[in-house]
Formats: structure tokens, sequence, C-alpha cells
């Protein structure tokens, strides 16, 4: 199994706010990542963030760290349909070796 | 292109056979990575290279397993005498350097019957 772990499912109401979660496990891990994944297309980089940094805003994203419990959080403001996706954590460990959660697969209904 | 472009995007293939997956990064981007989706899964390693250079082939899962990249652009990831259990999507991605900004292609999906 994955080294990241997230929960699989999120369904969410239009203009609500979402929260996914993801724990991992290398705390030398410098960098942390949410990609995002619709169906048929390549994974998008949504935003990072540096081990060294409690929060990060970027628009509608909001990304929290918390490095003592190994726990990161993306929060979608005011999420719309085209919201709906796959999102993936990543860690960076100092091998350069990005390691991937499972993905959370996110559902927006009206 | 403007993009990591991945070729070809499906392949079906019988079991025994070999396959090469062709993978053009963005222009100028130092790092290529390989990396291998199964359904419902992340992406999991394979390889990376810098420039031409194979930094780190820990995740290629056996010797059947192979990856270059000649003239540090364009990288091939080779399996030979394919099996069932080979079937996943393969994805490619470049970063300008290693920062971890890795840019995805589309992927290769790989049917072994």
């Amino acid at each position: 199994g994955e080294d990241v772990e997230q929960s699989l499912f999120l369904s969410v109401r239009e203009g609500d706010s979402s929260v996914i979660n993801c724990t991992y496990t290398d705390s030398s891990s410098t960098y942390l990542y949410w990609y995002k994944q619709e169906p048929g297309a390549g994974l998008q980089l949504l935003t990072y963030i540096f081990s060294n940094m409690d929060m990060k805003q970027d628009q509608r994203l909001t990304v929290l760290l918390n490095k003592k419990d190994k726990h990161l959080s993306l929060r979608i403001a005011d999420t719309q349909t085209g919201d709906s996706a796959i999102y993936f954590c990543a860690e960076r460990p100092p091998d350069y070796k990005l390691s991937f959660g499972a993905g959370t697969t996110v559902t927006v209904r009206a | 292109g403007a993009g990591v472009s991945q070729s070809p995007r499906y392949k079906v293939t019988k079991r025994g056979q070999d396959v090469a997956l062709r993978c053009d990064p963005i222009s100028g981007h130092v790092s290529l990575y390989w990396y291998r989706q199964a359904l419902g899964q992340g992406p999991e390693f394979l390889t990376y290279f810098n420039y031409e250079a194979q930094q780190d082939k820990s995740g290629l899962p056996n010797d059947r397993f192979s990856a270059e990249r000649p003239e540090g652009s364009i990288s091939t990831l080779t399996i030979q005498r394919t099996e069932q259990r080979d079937s996943a999507m393969y994805r490619c991605a470049s970063s300008p350097r290693n920062t971890g900004e890795l840019f995805f292609g589309e992927g290769s999906r790989l049917t072994v019957l």
C-alpha cells in the first residue's frame, strides 16, 4: 500500500466547502503537493506547500500542514461542478521520488 | 510542444510481446519521471532521469522493465516479454529541475491480453 493515505470518496453540495485530508509518513519530506485528475486527463498540479509553512492560500484553495501529525489538508471554497475530480496528495522526500496517495474522488452535487 | 506528450495513448498487445512507450517532455526540462498507475490507485514511481543520466530505477518491478533517455530529452520505457500484470496506465512527467513540480502527460494505457 501507499505511504500516503487519503479517504477515498467525498460528496459535497455545490457552493459548499470541500475538505480533503491526507496523512504522510516521511517527516523529512520538503514539499507536499495536491494534484487534480479529471477523467481521461493527466495529473494537474494544483498547489504545493513547503514543509516549513503551516498554511498556503491560493484563490479558492487553502492548504493546511500539520507537520507534527504529518497531516495535510486541502480546502476548496465555493465548490463548483468543475471541481469534480480525483485529488491526489503527494510527498517529496529528499530522494526526489514523489509518493502519491490513492486519491480522493470528489463528487459535487447540485 | 506545450506539454508532455506520450505515445501511444493506447496499446493492446499479446502476452510475451515487447512494448516501447515514448515520452516527449516539455522542452528544456531537466528531470523526467516514469510512473505506473493501476486503476483506483495513485501513481507509483518507476524511475527518473536528470538530463540523460538515470538517477534512480528502484521502482522498476523487475528486469523486464528498462528506460533510457539517451540525449536528455525524449525517453523510452521498454517492457520485454509483457505479462497481464503489466496492464496499467504508464505516466511520464517532466520537471524544470528537481523541485517536484512535475508536469504530467496524459499517459499510455497498456493492455496485455
